[in-house]
């Protein structure tokens, strides 16, 4: 029972063009989202997070965007860079008393193309 | 900043053998975290650990165990072990005082052969 869902397992874009990395969950007690950005071999970094209460969350390049009745979020990566090129984790955090674990996604391989 | 480390990033074993990885979080950071992933796949949660105490328990085979020590640094104890469990390894760390964003070591890759 995948309770995270990325449904594009990659996405290519133009260098300078925007990214959109979509997610979706089910689990309605999820109350903090993250994104996750990963190269093989290493360990996941975390890039950008979201509360429940909130719809939009900014850092720099970096956008989230979170629809709670739809179940949706979204990462904008605008302008996207050649470094960005990797594979990006949603991840959803539910408080269970003694911390937040985390269920993430399967994962959208970005590729950034000059 | 520091890091959350561990170690050894690389591990060969037989199999039926055991294993121990050692987590050390991020200074001042009380939660710690283990994940699998296996090839292919996403992260999935195995552990965590509050202040030295078990905090939740995720799909860890009975096979697995862990603690957390006085000094904040985790071990995961893998006995047994079987082919399946070739995969790499992240422990992560948070702050129950801060937002619940959780930050990752580089991981240990453990190949069972």
């Amino acid at each position: 029972d995948q309770q995270v869902k990325q449904n594009s397992p990659s996405l290519s874009v133009q260098e300078g063009r925007i990214s959109i990395l979509n997610c979706d969950y089910t689990n309605s007690m999820f109350d903090y989202f993250l994104w996750y950005k990963k190269y093989p071999a290493e360990g996941p970094t975390f890039l950008i997070s979201i509360s429940s209460i909130k719809d939009k969350n900014e850092d720099g390049r970096f956008t989230v965007f979170l629809n709670k009745s739809a179940k949706h979020l979204s990462l904008h990566i605008v302008p996207s860079q050649p470094g960005d090129s990797a594979v990006y984790f949603c991840a959803a955090s539910e408080f269970t008393g003694g911390g937040n674990k985390l269920t993430f996604g399967t994962g959208t391989q970005l590729k950034v193309e000059l | 900043a520091a890091g959350v480390i561990q170690s050894p990033r690389h591990l060969i074993k037989e199999k039926r053998e055991t294993a121990t990885l050692k987590c050390y979080p991020i200074p001042r950071h009380d939660t710690v975290y283990w994940y699998q992933q296996g090839p292919g796949q996403d992260p999935q949660f195995l552990i965590s650990f509050y202040e030295k105490m078990q905090s939740d328990k995720g799909s860890i085979p009975d096979r697995f165990s862990a603690q957390q020590f006085s000094d904040y640094h985790s071990e995961l104890n893998m006995s047994s072990l079987e082919l399946g469990d070739s995969a790499l390894y992240f422990c992560a760390s948070s702050s129950t005082s801060g937002l619940p964003e959780q930050f990752f070591g580089p991981g240990t890759r453990l190949t069972v052969l």
